[in-house]
């Protein structure tokens, strides 16, 4: 099975900084990366996703890098703001499923004033 | 779409008590999943389903544990008998097809006193 590490497990910065979130996985067959953010009292939500076939993948103020040689893949948060404090999530499944996820253990980022 | 709904958002029981837990999943989706999130595990797969069928129930923690899916439009995560380690929140989530997305409920708080 696919075994995923998250780093750090907390994370505090300054609004407008950047955020960078760390993971690791083990299969090297997995093909899809999904990050998820949990916002308190609520169900994790995805919120960007990327697939082995490409290295970098954009959504505004948020970004996702690959490397599939090292196994390893990142989120990146530009221009943070207080309401993307939250708990972030990545990712990996099974490999042949997109759906059948091994989660990381979570990283608890607090955007400050 | 009103998303994943799950039911009821909180539940109380005493130890020893049945507890089951409902999801709704989004329509036309296929593939289901139920997910225990603790602080210590973090969030752990339980248990799914591919068109109502159980796959993969190897995370499901005890025969304590069962889960039903009687049609494509709800699914039953039943405890009995329950116990204080079985606190936690559960989550459901759906995805169009294994190979898709997964979708994520509000969750169940779990609280066996």
């Amino acid at each position: 099975g696919e075994n995923v590490e998250q780093h750090p497990s907390t994370l505090s910065v300054q609004e407008g900084d950047s955020a960078v979130i760390k993971c690791t996985y083990s299969d090297s067959a997995s093909n899809y990366f999904p990050w998820y953010k949990q916002e308190l009292g609520k169900g994790p939500q995805l919120i960007i996703d990327i697939r082995s076939n490409v290295g970098e993948k954009k959504d505004q103020r948020i970004a996702v890098t690959l490397n599939k040689t090292a196994k390893h893949f990142s989120l990146h948060i530009t221009e943070t703001q207080p309401e993307d404090s939250a708990v972030y999530f990545c990712a990996a499944p099974t490999p042949g499923t997109a759906s059948k996820l091994t989660f990381g253990t979570g990283t608890r980022l607090q955007v400050t004033l | 779409d009103a998303g994943v709904i799950q039911s009821p958002r909180h539940e109380v029981t005493e130890m020893g008590q049945e507890v089951t837990l409902r999801c709704k999943p989004i329509s036309g989706h296929n593939s289901l999943f139920w997910y225990r999130q603790t602080m210590m595990r973090g969030l752990e797969l339980l248990i799914y389903f591919n068109n109502n069928v159980p796959i993969d129930d190897s995370g499901m923690p005890e025969d304590r544990f069962s889960a039903k899916m009687p049609n494509a439009s709800f699914s039953t995560l039943k405890i009995q008998p329950s116990e204080p380690r079985d606190s936690a929140v559960y989550f459901c989530a759906s995805s169009l097809a294994i190979r898709s997305e997964a979708f994520f409920g509000q969750g169940t708080r779990l609280t066996v006193v």
